[in-house]
């Protein structure tokens, strides 16, 4: 079975550019999570998705990032215009949806490690 | 308030010894998951063992075991027979459950204990 997928695995931008990650997860999953993971701390959640929509974006910065997931596959984050505070690895994670005794694990991609310069 | 609070930042242990990571949690929902991830140096998360808080027994994995004091709201990591390959970045994380009585199984995560097996 394939993993959850993530390009690019790193980038380097100026401060005030923008970059797009790109993350397909594993066949069937309908959930699907942005965590953003900056250097020596747990991961965060940005935002997660249900299938094609938006479950929680709470701590998502909106002026800056945004996501979509359309068709409920394969989903996209941009970060526009980036500052240097936004360095950090991004992680992707899909799941499938929890029923009885699942334990409805996540699973994750081996993410993409963003510089912001 | 941390949800997920790991206390030791950092961890030794001696190949071949078992180590134990701690973990405390706060939550007032009485249907809640517990989980800890591996992360080594290559950066992808592994997912390890998982604790309902129902369970009546603690979870166990091969060399992991989960050590689930409820009362305490502790959920530690034991790794008995710990290998050189262990040594990694290990992660307590807790999925509740919504107001609405849902899980969508979003993770809220600790700051992690860096764990290095000594030879």
């Amino acid at each position: 079975e394939a993993g959850v997928a993530q390009s690019p695995r790193y980038k380097i931008i100026e401060k005030r550019q923008s970059v797009a990650f790109w993350c397909n997860p594993i066949s069937g999953h309908a959930t699907l999570y942005w965590y953003q993971q900056i250097l020596g701390q747990g991961p965060k959640l940005l935002i997660q998705f249900q299938n094609n929509g938006v479950v929680d974006d709470s701590q998502l910065p909106k002026d800056r990032f945004s996501a979509e997931r359309l068709k409920g596959v394969d989903s996209t984050l941009k970060i526009q215009p980036a500052k240097l505070e936004d360095s950090a690895v991004y992680l992707c994670a899909s799941s499938l949806a929890i029923r009885g005794r699942h334990t409805g694990e996540l699973f994750f991609g081996e993410g993409s490690r963003l510089t912001v310069l | 308030a941390q949800k997920i609070t790991q206390t030791q930042p950092g961890m030794f242990v001696q190949e071949k010894e078992a180590v134990t990571l701690d973990c405390t949690y706060d939550t007032s929902d009485p249907s809640y998951g517990l989980f800890w991830y591996k992360q080594p140096s290559s950066g992808e998360m592994i997912f390890l063992i998982y604790q309902g808080s129902y369970d009546q027994q603690n979870a166990t994995e091969g060399r992991y075991s989960l050590n689930f004091q409820k009362a305490r709201k502790s959920a530690n990591l034991v790794i008995s027979a710990s290998q050189l390959g262990d040594s990694a970045m290990y992660f307590c994380a807790m999925r509740e459950t919504t107001a609405g009585g849902t899980s969508y199984g979003k993770l809220t995560f600790g700051q992690g204990t860096i764990l290095t097996v000594h030879p």
